[in-house]
């Protein structure tokens, strides 16, 4: 199974600020359709998980662009800019290449 | 508009067998495309996805459940639903549905309904 790696575990950030967060797979994700199967999900306190990015880098409908993702092969990066309350929570990454799908095991961001 | 939502038992005997059904509206499971996927959650833990179903009726497992899960489809009735057999407290969850199409996955959740396997 692939096995990705979030880091950190925990972010404090303040509000209007800006932070990151990384996930690593232990094998590459481009498939053979060449496509790169990596998603953000950001699942905030009491309420199911909700898609932020698809693909790597693709913003799901309604996204602010506050959010933004990138990598590539094993290294991804999503960047959280401008911080606000609602952006509280665990978030996951998750990759769609390999069978069995597999989620990263989270990271939290709470406030300073 | 798009929504899903999962039921299930609640609560349910060890040995027994879980069966959830997810009912959804706003897409077909007949679409090009389009697939349903079950993830389920731990309290307190991260996520665990456990198989897929497509609008041409292929399937996909997570292995790590050993053979016990079944995914399948009503199309006629908008409906997705998962079986696992042989259940133990180890699968004490909250248990998502949620839509894939092409290479959008998961963009859209149900509430989850929460599973609690004890005797």
């Amino acid at each position: 199974d692939v096995v990705m790696t979030q880091t950190p575990v925990s972010l404090s950030v303040s509000l209007g600020g800006q932070t990151s967060i990384s996930c690593r797979s232990s094998q590459s994700l481009v498939h053979s359709d060449g496509n790169t199967y990596l998603y953000w999900y950001l699942q905030k306190p009491g309420q199911s998980p909700q898609l932020l990015i698809y693909k790597v880098s693709n913003r799901f409908s309604g996204v602010p662009d506050r959010f933004s993702g990138s990598g590539s092969g094993t290294d991804f990066t999503l960047k959280i800019s401008r911080v606000e309350p609602e952006d509280l929570g665990v978030y996951y990454c998750y990759q769609g290449t390999h069978y069995p799908y597999t989620f990263g095991a989270g990271t939290k961001l709470e406030l300073k | 508009q798009v929504t899903l939502k999962e039921s299930g038992p609640g609560i349910l005997q060890p040995s027994q067998t879980l069966s959830l059904t997810c009912t959804f509206s706003g897409f077909s499971l007949s679409t090009y495309g389009m697939g349903v996927g079950w993830i389920r959650q731990p309290s307190g833990k991260g996520l665990e996805w456990l198989a897929n179903i497509w609008w041409d009726d292929d399937k996909y497992y997570n292995p790590s459940l050993k053979n016990r899960l079944t995914i399948s489809k009503d199309t006629s009735n908008n409906q997705a639903f998962l079986k696992i057999t042989n259940v133990d407290t180890a699968d004490t969850a909250t248990y998502y549905c949620a839509r894939t199409i092409a290479a959008i996955s998961f963009a859209y959740w149900g509430q989850g309904t929460l599973v609690t396997v004890s005797s």
